[in-house]
């Protein structure tokens, strides 16, 4: 399955580093979104794009700012992180809002 | 805010025997309705889904699901497992002013040969 991908598929960093984690989805689809999956918890919805405009933000730190430069491209720019921002991080798309959504692998991020 | 329940949070079967995972959510307008299924090692996939029409669907590898609306249930099934359907499974929502999916905590369902 190669629909979407995402790099990398595993991330260190400290607290004071700035990294991005990069999405890209091969499907035509024109919406994307990221998620987070920690430990125990249910997946979580962070932000939603449309047509490469954002249309949702659940209420996610700054420290988290994604971009969505085109409709095949999302990207999730880190910064200043802490360690409970540890999580699998999954990127998803859907050929429009409220379509269904395929997954990504996921990036693991553990932050130092 | 949607909310969604997945009571069974670790589930051991034996093959071949019958397969029942709840799903719970609290949204009470229209809704879509979704089972994922990951496997070991692997990504999130689309197990079946639930949109409008028959309320009882089939999905891939023999599972299927009802949604009943009177009891905000869509609870996913499977007459005889295999070792291959050991998996975390998690039940999904749409609706309720998100455009994203609200997800359950999933069940992990382990297989016994």
């Amino acid at each position: 399955e190669t629909g979407v991908t995402q790099t990398p598929r595993h991330l260190v960093m400290g607290m004071t580093n700035k990294k991005s984690l990069k999405c890209e989805q091969h499907l035509g689809h024109n919406a994307m979104y990221w998620y987070k999956q920690s430990a125990k918890k249910p997946l979580e919805l962070m932000f939603v794009y449309s047509l490469e405009e954002r249309v949702e933000n659940n209420s996610v730190p700054s420290r988290f700012s994604p971009e969505c430069p085109n409709s095949s491209h999302l990207f999730l720019h880190l910064h200043t992180l802490q360690p409970e921002d540890s999580a699998l991080y999954l990127c998803a798309s859907s050929q429009d809002r409220g379509d269904t959504q395929y997954f990504g692998p996921g990036t693991r991020l553990t932050v130092l | 805010a949607q909310s969604v329940s997945q009571h069974n949070h670790h589930v051991i079967l034996s093959e071949a025997a019958s397969l029942e995972l709840g799903c719970n959510y609290s949204y009470g307008g229209t809704v879509n309705l979704f089972w994922y299924v990951q496997y070991p090692g692997q990504h999130l996939q689309l197990l079946l889904k639930y949109f409008s029409g028959d309320p009882l669907v089939k999905g891939i590898k023999g599972f299927e699901a009802e949604f009943i609306k009177s009891k905000f249930s869509f609870n996913l099934r499977k007459p005889s497992v295999q070792w291959s359907d050991t998996a975390e499974y998690f039940c999904a929502v749409e609706g309720g002013g998100a455009d994203g999916l609200t997800f359950g905590k999933g069940t992990h369902l382990i297989i016994q040969p």
